[in-house]
């Protein structure tokens, strides 16, 4: 099946790290990407991660993944106030003639107090 | 470079009526996809669009429908509104899989 889970919130104290997990059921992921949600926004890209990598590094972003547990993970170093956001998981699956749809979790809600 | 363009920003609509929200995607990208946002259900993938051919559906019934013209725009539009199509639908667009940009959606009110 298709199916990404995330816990609902987190919540930090600013200058800490966040590590936002995330798990899906589908092995055929070709990529999973981080994407963050400000309030009356959409979405924007945060990162992503080909599903053959076990990690990535992006300034204070740091992806990790555990193919064979399919766990991904996203570890926010030094968190701001301005990273209280909603973060979705997504994987994208590649099907037959090369089409693609991304399958999300329901994002996490990270709240950063001061 | 301009962004993923969706007009118009928020639209309130009466029960049974239909309508049609528009995506302008990043100068260069050939594929869009839609996608309706809800607190209860979270993202749901509507369908995808690339190079004006459906290459995509999510597992919406047939009152959501979409093309996408010669220029890569691309229009939703859903016919005989229900409450539950109250949602914020987003549009993405995308060159190739790296990555999705976002559009700041459409919010539709059915009421």
């Amino acid at each position: 099946g298709e199916d990404v889970e995330q816990s609902l919130f987190l919540s930090v104290r600013e200058g800490d790290s966040s590590v936002i997990n995330c798990t899906y059921t589908d092995s055929s992921s070709t990529y999973l990407y981080w994407y963050k949600q400000e309030p009356g926004a959409g979405l924007q890209l945060l990162t992503y991660i080909f599903s053959n990598m076990d990690m990535k590094q992006d300034q204070r972003l740091t992806v990790l993944l555990n193919k064979k547990d399919k766990h991904l993970s996203l570890r926010i170093a030094d968190t701001q106030t301005g990273d209280s956001a909603i973060y979705f998981c997504a994987e994208c699956l590649l099907g037959a003639g090369n089409n693609r749809k991304l399958i999300w979790g329901l994002g996490t809600s990270l709240a950063v107090n001061p | 470079k301009a962004g993923v363009t969706q007009t118009p920003r928020y639209l309130i609509k009466t029960r049974g009526q239909q309508v049609t929200l528009s995506c302008s995607p990043i100068s260069g990208h050939r594929s869009v996809s839609w996608y309706q946002q809800t607190p209860g259900q979270g993202l749901q993938f509507l369908f995808e669009y690339f190079s004006e051919t459906q290459r995509n559906k999510g597992n919406f019934p047939g009152r959501f429908s979409g093309r996408q013209f010669s220029n890569s725009r691309s229009e939703m539009n859903v016919s005989t509104l229900e409450l539950g199509d109250s949602a914020l639908y987003l549009c993405a667009s995308s060159w190739d899989s790296y990555g999705y940009t976002f559009g700041s959606g459409t919010r539709l009110t059915v009421v």
